[in-house]
């Protein structure tokens, strides 16, 4: 199994930017998240959905943020105009809908707005 | 919404030294408590999991303990080697929604 899949890796921008990260979940899993994390937050929930609905985005810290998922095999979180304090390493994990269930996460995208 | 504390920030121990690694949460509608270690640079991976329905799981030299009453678990890691160094996460959710995290406990491993 491929694991949850991140792209970019790395992304170097300047602020003002449009930043799109992307996830691609384990096949069958119909629950994705978003966290990103920093050293002053640690590890913070964005947004997540369930087959293909975002049921809660109350982390998305401003409208800049704002994140799509098309299809059970595809999520975007893109941030339009980039800040500086958006750099972080951003994750995104999957599971299947159930109850208590284990997340997985991907390999992130480690964003630096310069 | 939930609030979870994790304690130490840091545990040094000595090698073949057991460690334990504690959380508090907040809500008691929590009830799925799951532990991640983190390698610099790399994801979060879970070791080990706990649900409300049970007291304590072990897995190797891993287990999880859980007091549902006082809203603490633990994290107990016997017999350490130097790969056991890592930051440790623990978390909690209820259901099938999204984790709140600790801060993280950075574990070190003397040889």
């Amino acid at each position: 199994d491929a694991g949850v899949i991140q792209s970019p890796r790395h992304e170097v921008t300047e602020m003002g930017q449009e930043v799109t990260l992307r996830c691609k979940p384990i096949s069958g899993h119909n629950s994705l998240f978003w966290y990103r994390q920093t050293m002053m937050r640690g590890l913070e929930l964005l947004i997540y959905f369930n087959n293909n609905v975002p049921i809660d985005d109350s982390g998305m810290p401003e409208d800049r943020f704002s994140a799509k998922m098309p299809n059970a095999s595809f999520s975007t979180l893109k941030i339009q105009p980039s800040e500086p304090r958006d750099s972080a390493v951003y994750f995104c994990a999957s599971s299947l809908l159930q109850s208590n269930q284990p997340q997985h996460f991907g390999d992130g995208t480690r964003l630096s707005i310069l | 919404g939930e609030n979870v504390e994790q304690h130490p920030s840091t545990l040094s121990v000595q090698e073949g030294d057991s460690a334990v690694i504690k959380c508090t949460y907040s809500d008691s509608a929590s009830n799925y408590f799951p532990w991640y270690k983190q390698e610099l640079g790399k994801r979060p991976q879970l070791i080990i999991d706990i649900r409300s329905n049970v007291g304590e799981k072990k897995d190797q030299r891993i287990a999880v303990t859980l007091n549902k009453t006082a809203k603490h678990f633990s994290l107990h890691i016997t017999e350490t080697q130097p790969e056991d160094s890592a930051v440790y996460f623990c978390a909690a959710s209820i259901r099938a929604d999204g984790l709140t995290f600790g801060k993280g406990t950075h574990l070190i491993i003397q040889p």
